[in-house]
């Protein structure tokens, strides 16, 4: 079982539509969570981080966190074709700042 | 702006030769990456560095050199034992306390082989 696991994708969402992603991980003990976007051959860009259970909103992008069933998630509401990127989940080391990442889904947004 | 460079952008290596990738950050960030990405691949981590000084090997060193003389300053050197180096090449930095929002990263260099 990988540390953190997504779903390579792609995943292909009409635009205007929301685009769920997810990610999984093992380590009980992670604390923090990151979402980055990386558009091809550019390097990967923050978009949120969560460190407790529940939602995090921010514009068009929602982070859901659930410790209890070791997910994470990215919503994100009216999708528009600049969406379409590679989308990298990130997860703590326990409590350590050091991070364990994820494949990436590949996600496509259809005008 | 505080960020992080890496240079150059693209860099072409012959056979048998040892090339320096360069990164430099001006975030005051304790803890320095280097990741290479290979096309439809997740990040593998090559070395990291926590403090001056001081670094570890990370799943993929084998073939590759790092130093950490400044706090700065985290290149490496990509040697003539590492027999598949083509690969986009990516540095990246943290603060080492907890809720250390995340990794930044530089722009990448990517790196050919010819």
């Amino acid at each position: 079982q990988k540390e953190v696991e997504q779903n390579s994708g792609p995943l292909s969402v009409p635009e205007g539509a929301i685009a769920s992603l997810n990610c999984t991980y093992s380590d009980r003990g992670s604390q923090s969570f990151f979402w980055y976007r990386q558009y091809s051959g550019k390097s990967p860009e923050l978009i949120m981080f969560i460190y407790s259970n529940g939602d995090k909103e921010d514009g068009r992008f929602t982070a859901q966190l659930n410790k209890a069933s070791q997910y994470v998630s990215l919503l994100i509401r009216d999708s528009q074709p600049s969406d379409s990127a590679t989308y990298l989940c990130a997860v703590s080391k326990g409590s350590n700042y050091q991070l364990i990442w994820g494949a990436g889904t590949k996600l496509i947004i259809k005008p | 702006d505080g960020g992080i460079t890496q240079s150059p952008k693209y860099l072409f290596r012959k056979e048998g030769q040892n090339v320096t990738l360069s990164c430099e950050q001006n975030l005051n960030h304790d803890a320095m990456y280097w990741y290479r990405q290979d096309p439809g691949q997740g990040l593998r981590l090559i070395y990291y560095s926590q403090i001056v000084n001081d670094f570890q090997k990370g799943d993929i060193a084998e073939g590759y050199s790092v130093s950490r003389e400044k706090k700065e300053s985290f290149p490496l050197t990509v040697t003539s034992a590492q027999k598949n180096p083509t690969a986009f090449y990516l540095c990246a930095s943290s603060s080492t306390g907890f809720s250390s929002g995340g990794y930044t990263f530089g722009s990448g260099t990517r790196l050919t082989v010819v």
